[in-house]
């Protein structure tokens, strides 16, 4: 079964300098990878989806992810954090199979982020 | 459209009681879920619905029952509360997955926190 590994529950990073979350997948099959954030109080919120097309991802709030095969790895970036980008972020996996129930999350890991 | 609404927001139970958590969604979805999130594990998948009187148990289903009696509606019962089940609980929905390289978005609601003692 697939599964998804968030390194680091807490990031910290200073207003204006590089979000770096990382994340590595398992799964026996090509997959589907997502990173999902949630505000405080609130549900979660996609922020982008890879699902097979390029593997440079561009998604909401200027965050993107890169898929990398090789790395099993799927790292969400943003060049310059702003405060407002202080939440928890959930990667996410599916398989390609038509199965509605497969996606698994990540433990999450919460951004900080200091004036 | 509202999009996923659920109620309540915020329930304290007593061990042994029951108590139903209310989920709707206004976009035809045929797909719904529960998640329970608790801190450090994520969202664990609790039940979910491919379709009105279609339900089936995800990965923690124990101590909780739902039905699907119309696309738009997917109550999730605690039959009898233990501290166990304190946690925030989350429902979604999104259309059912299509042959073809992409997945759609699943929709989450706000979320019901419970508290059991």
């Amino acid at each position: 079964a697939q599964s998804v590994t968030q390194l680091g529950s807490h990031v910290s990073v200073s207003e204006g300098a590089l979000v770096l979350l990382r994340c590595n997948y398992s799964s026996s099959v090509p997959p589907y990878l997502f990173w999902y954030v949630q505000y405080p109080n609130q549900g979660l919120q996609l922020l982008l989806k890879y699902t097979s097309a390029a593997t440079l991802v561009k998604g909401i709030n200027g965050f993107e992810a890169e898929f990398k095969k090789s790395e099993t790895s799927f790292h969400l970036t943003k060049p310059s954090a702003h405060m407002s980008d202080a939440a928890e972020y959930f990667c996410a996996v599916s398989d390609r199979s038509l199965r509605a129930n497969d996606m698994r999350f990540g433990a999450g890991t919460r951004l900080t982020v200091k004036p | 459209n509202a999009g996923v609404t659920q109620t309540p927001k915020f329930q304290v139970l007593k061990t042994g009681q029951s108590m139903t958590l209310q989920c709707a969604q206004d976009m035809n979805h045929e797909y719904m879920s529960w998640y329970r999130q608790d801190p450090g594990m994520g969202l664990r998948l609790i039940h979910y619905s491919v379709g009105a009187g279609i339900t089936d148990q995800g990965e923690v289903p124990n101590g909780y029952n739902v039905s699907r009696s119309t696309t738009e509606d997917f109550p999730l019962r605690l039959l009898s509360a233990a501290p166990s089940q304190t946690s925030v609980y989350f429902c979604a929905s999104s259309r059912l997955p299509r042959l073809g390289p992409s997945r759609d978005t699943q929709y989450f609601g706000p979320g019901t926190r419970l508290t059991v003692l």
